[in-house]
């Protein structure tokens, strides 16, 4: 979890503020996910980035947007926050795919608990 | 739409014993099956994973058996241990993608 590493960890907000979670990674990869994680619904990719100048949508995108500041920095924001946004944050990072048949593994940071008051 | 289907929600068992977690999924063209461990305050971290060519796959007391022909896997635990209480997810793959499709977790509690 130290190669990955997210703030903050914990955040109380109000309806409709603004809010950056913020992800950096020190193990040089170029593939960056955001997830949320809710009870009964597991892990939903909300975005992800294979390369600084490549941005994709996931399966929940609406409401969220993402920056990649860097290889390092994969930000992610929520322009006017809803309670149903309550929920934990996880960024993840992998390496590039070696081959057609490669998969790598994605490696967590520690999470990033949002309440939306 | 939920691709990949977990069961159960949450899991008790004695320590020793053999705890069981089941996934099943509908699309085809998933070919890499990995499942992740969580711990209470972390991350999700890759615990063992399978290729759909083999049937059974074991690393430790971990093993993952693979039903091609049901679409279904699951992962076994065995002479479980109270370390071994975590939060469970299975995922899915498809070739040429590092896109994961997690299922919806299983909390697994081992009582000494």
């Amino acid at each position: 979890d130290a190669d990955v590493t997210q703030t903050p960890r914990n955040r109380i907000t109000k309806t409709g503020k603004r809010i950056m979670l913020e992800c950096s990674q020190t193990k040089g990869h170029d593939r960056m996910y955001w997830y949320r994680q809710d009870p009964g619904l597991g892990l939903r990719l909300i975005y992800y980035s294979f390369d600084v100048k490549d941005i994709n949508k996931g399966e929940i995108s609406d409401g969220y947007s993402v920056s990649r500041q860097a290889q390092a920095k994969f930000s992610l924001s929520l322009e006017s926050a809803i309670p149903n946004q309550t929920a934990l944050y996880f960024c993840a990072t992998s390496d590039v795919l070696a081959g057609q048949h490669s998969r790598n593994t994605q490696y967590f940071g520690p999470g990033t608990r949002l309440t939306v008051l | 739409q939920q691709q990949v289907k977990q069961s159960p929600q949450s899991l008790i068992v004695q320590k020793g014993g053999i705890s069981i977690i089941n996934c099943a999924y509908e699309n085809t063209a998933f070919d890499y099956f990995p499942w992740y461990q969580q711990f209470p305050g972390k991350g999700p971290a890759l615990l063992i994973a399978i290729r759909p060519d083999v049937s059974e796959k074991k690393e430790g007391r971990f093993t993952i058996s693979f039903n091609k022909s049901a679409k279904q896997f699951s992962l076994h635990i065995m002479d479980s241990q109270p370390g071994d209480s975590a939060t469970y997810f299975c995922a899915a793959s498809m070739r040429g993608t590092d896109k994961l499709i997690f299922g919806t977790g299983t909390r697994l509690q081992v009582f000494p």
